[in-house]
């Protein structure tokens, strides 16, 4: 079993829809990332969190440490929102090591 | 403002033929350093991270080596390809100290023949 499981796998959506990206994982952590990789490879980070809640945009990302939980939103969803979205986290042991859930596929058609 | 280069963007290369990719990153001094890997149709696994110049950590074992010349260059190696080295290959750096935010260069396709 992955340490960092992620659901969907792929999404697809209609433009202007609520999108919600789930990732729970399964060690403890100081941090958790999340990770946009669009077609061409390179990856932009969104957000850092350790608790709580934070948005950019129409972005929001939140994190239950006790469940061990965290949730990417994109409100309004766009075609240019179709990528690549990776969870990953910081922890297990380790203060510099990411592991990396297998990441969601959304594509936003118009 | 910080910024990473990786190149190249993308490379072809014969099995048993040797590699070097470089890393480097600007507008940062002591920076931890790292090469993850993305295999096709797997996520991204850590292979090395480097909190100082010499200083080399290894994650998995395999076929390749990372070294740190200099402050800010890190740089991926191998003497002789597989055909499973082939993949996506991304250097990131994030400031000194555990628990910072990665940051990500552009990555380098690699194909191996």
């Amino acid at each position: 079993k992955n340490e960092v499981e992620q659901s969907p796998q792929n999404l697809t959506a209609q433009e202007g829809e609520f999108i919600t990206i789930n990732c729970s994982y399964s060690v403890g952590i100081s941090a958790l990332h999340w990770l946009q990789q669009h077609p061409g490879g390179g990856i932009v980070s969104l957000f850092m969190l350790s608790s709580g809640k934070k948005k950019h945009g129409r972005l929001i990302a939140t994190i239950n440490i006790q469940e061990k939980h965290s949730s990417l939103h994109i409100t309004a969803s766009h075609p240019r929102d179709s990528a690549v979205y990776i969870c990953a986290v910081i922890g297990g042991g380790s203060n510099y090591k990411l592991t990396f859930g297998k990441g969601t596929l959304l594509t936003v058609n118009p | 403002s910080q910024t990473i280069h990786q190149w190249p963007a993308t490379l072809v290369q014969p099995v048993g033929s040797p590699l070097s990719l470089e890393c480097t990153v600007e507008g940062t001094s002591n920076p931890n350093l790292y090469w993850y890997r993305q295999a096709a149709g797997r996520g991204l696994q850590l292979l090395f991270y480097s909190v100082g110049i010499g200083q080399i950590s290894s994650e998995v074992p395999q076929n390749l080596s990372a070294s740190r010349p200099q402050d800010r260059q890190f740089i991926l190696s191998s003497k002789k390809l597989l055909l499973s080295d082939s993949g996506f290959y991304l250097c990131a750096w994030s400031r000194a100290g555990a628990g910072q935010p990665q940051h990500f260069g552009d990555g380098t396709r690699l194909s191996i023949l």
